[in-house]
């Protein structure tokens, strides 16, 4: 069985950094791409980038270009969505998702990231 | 949005429903369209890939179509469960991105 597993919910102040996690198992990691997707509050959904975790080539959105880092350990199957310094605008539900061509056709549960003073 | 959904549809359990998603030549006008289904508090879920086709385990209740620069996704005999949001999704070639609609949210009356 295919699954994405994502690390749980956090709580984090503005400026500090922070890495969550998706972790696959039930399929060969190393051939699908693994991208991330936001979803602020009450809204809808965001492409933010993508991940070969065969050679951790990437590829993002311009619009979180230079904000975040998308990368990959193949050898724990796990891929990560990092950043170096949390806005309060980065409150926002993360989805990690296997990609197939341009589909996504499994989704991890969700990483809550919550950034308040 | 570059893909544009309504933001609502309705209807009464049994009825079909149709959710359009409009486009353009570098999006939808030149590749394919997938189709997800977020119900509430959950993670979104693949409906239809490739404009028209159903994973396994995806009830028949749900069809994809595409023309042009639109697609369209159907819901015949909709049920209380089928209430969620649904989103159109496709690779955009001018941005280099994967792009989503706004998403439309189903209520059964």
């Amino acid at each position: 069985e295919v699954q994405l597993v994502q690390s749980g919910a956090e709580v984090k102040k503005p400026g500090e950094s922070l890495r969550i996690s998706c972790k696959g198992s039930g399929y060969s990691f190393t051939s699908y791409w693994i991208s991330w997707v936001r979803q602020m509050p009450g809204k809808g959904l965001e492409w933010m980038g993508r991940i070969d975790p065969s050679d951790s080539y990437t590829n993002y959105s311009p619009s979180f270009q230079g904000h975040v880092t998308i990368s990959a350990d193949k050898s724990i199957s796990t891929a990560y969505l990092q950043w170096s310094s949390l806005k309060a605008s980065d409150t926002a539900m993360y989805y990690c998702a296997r990609q197939e061509l341009v589909a996504f056709d499994y989704w991890g549960q969700g990483t809550l990231v919550t950034v308040s003073s | 949005s570059v893909l544009t959904q309504p933001p609502s549809a309705s209807g009464t359990p049994g009825q079909r429903v149709t959710i359009s998603c409009s486009g353009s030549s570098s999006n939808i006008g030149g590749n394919t369209v997938t189709w997800y289904q977020q119900l509430p508090g959950a993670a979104p879920k693949m409906l239809i890939y490739s404009n028209n086709q159903r994973p396994s385990g995806v009830p028949g209740r749900f069809s994809g179509s595409k023309s042009g620069t639109s697609a369209s996704l159907a819901i015949s005999g909709l049920q209380s469960g089928d209430e969620a949001h649904y989103y159109c999704a496709a690779w955009d070639d001018s941005l280099n991105v994967v792009i989503f609609g706004g998403g439309t949210k189903v209520t059964v009356l």
